[in-house]
């Protein structure tokens, strides 16, 4: 499958643990968003990261989010000490290299469904 | 300044029929306009894009039509079928820029 993949699917955890999601961008790309959707509603911008570096956090919460995306291996996003409102969809996207500064276009994993018990 | 509206929240089109979808936006530096298709349980998926230098863009039966004056874009679905039942977004973006989505619209298209 060379789309971008998302791991786990789904993710259960309790109230003030810790949530890892993973994601892999499309062979290629080095680009990777981080998207979150409510129910019913449309996705929202968290983060946008290159290799090593984070580009614009603009969405992300200032406290307990954190991504990264490392040199080797997949995009992280971390949510520590998590609440009830952390339960939604988690989407990661991923575009190529090519044409820096022009539009690339995303391309969506299947997400990450977190619920917070 | 950074909002996309998108009308209707819901629509209902009998088989073979158009479906007709509505994003207006604000921020006049947004220069690239995608349509994503989201089934349950799925990522969406991008079907169609199109930059503000044309007015409109067809692939197959989808086609967005851009109006740059009215800082408006349609989705246009023509012979509609039970497997285009989706959720479809609007959305817009500026370079390599997040992407700003619309908040939805539930098609179904009944057969």
């Amino acid at each position: 499958n060379a789309g971008v993949m998302q791991n786990p699917r789904h993710l259960v955890r309790r109230r003030g643990q810790e949530a890892r999601l993973r994601c892999s961008p499309m062979k290629g790309h080095s680009h990777v968003y981080w998207y979150r959707q409510l129910p019913e509603e449309g996705l929202k911008f968290m983060v946008y990261l290159q290799k090593e570096n984070i580009i614009d956090e603009s969405g992300m919460p200032k406290e307990r989010f954190s991504a990264e995306f490392p040199k080797e291996g997949p995009s992280i996003l971390r949510i520590q000490q998590v609440v009830r409102g952390d339960s939604a969809a988690y989407f990661c996207a991923s575009s190529p290299p090519m044409g820096q500064g022009s539009n690339q276009p995303q391309h969506f994993g299947d997400g990450t469904r977190l619920s917070i018990l | 300044q950074q909002q996309v509206k998108q009308s209707p929240q819901s629509l209902i089109v009998q088989k073979g029929g158009i479906s007709i979808i509505n994003c207006a936006y604000e921020n006049t530096a947004f220069d690239y306009f995608p349509w994503y298709q989201q089934f349950p349980g799925k990522g969406p998926a991008l079907l169609i894009a199109i930059r503000p230098d044309v007015s409109e863009k067809k692939e197959g039966r989808f086609t967005i039509s851009f109006n740059k004056s009215a800082k408006q874009f349609s989705l246009h679905i023509m012979d509609s079928q039970p497997g285009d039942s989706a959720t479809y977004f609007c959305a817009a973006g500026t370079g390599r820029r997040a992407l700003t989505f619309g908040s939805g619209t539930r098609l179904q298209v009944q057969p």
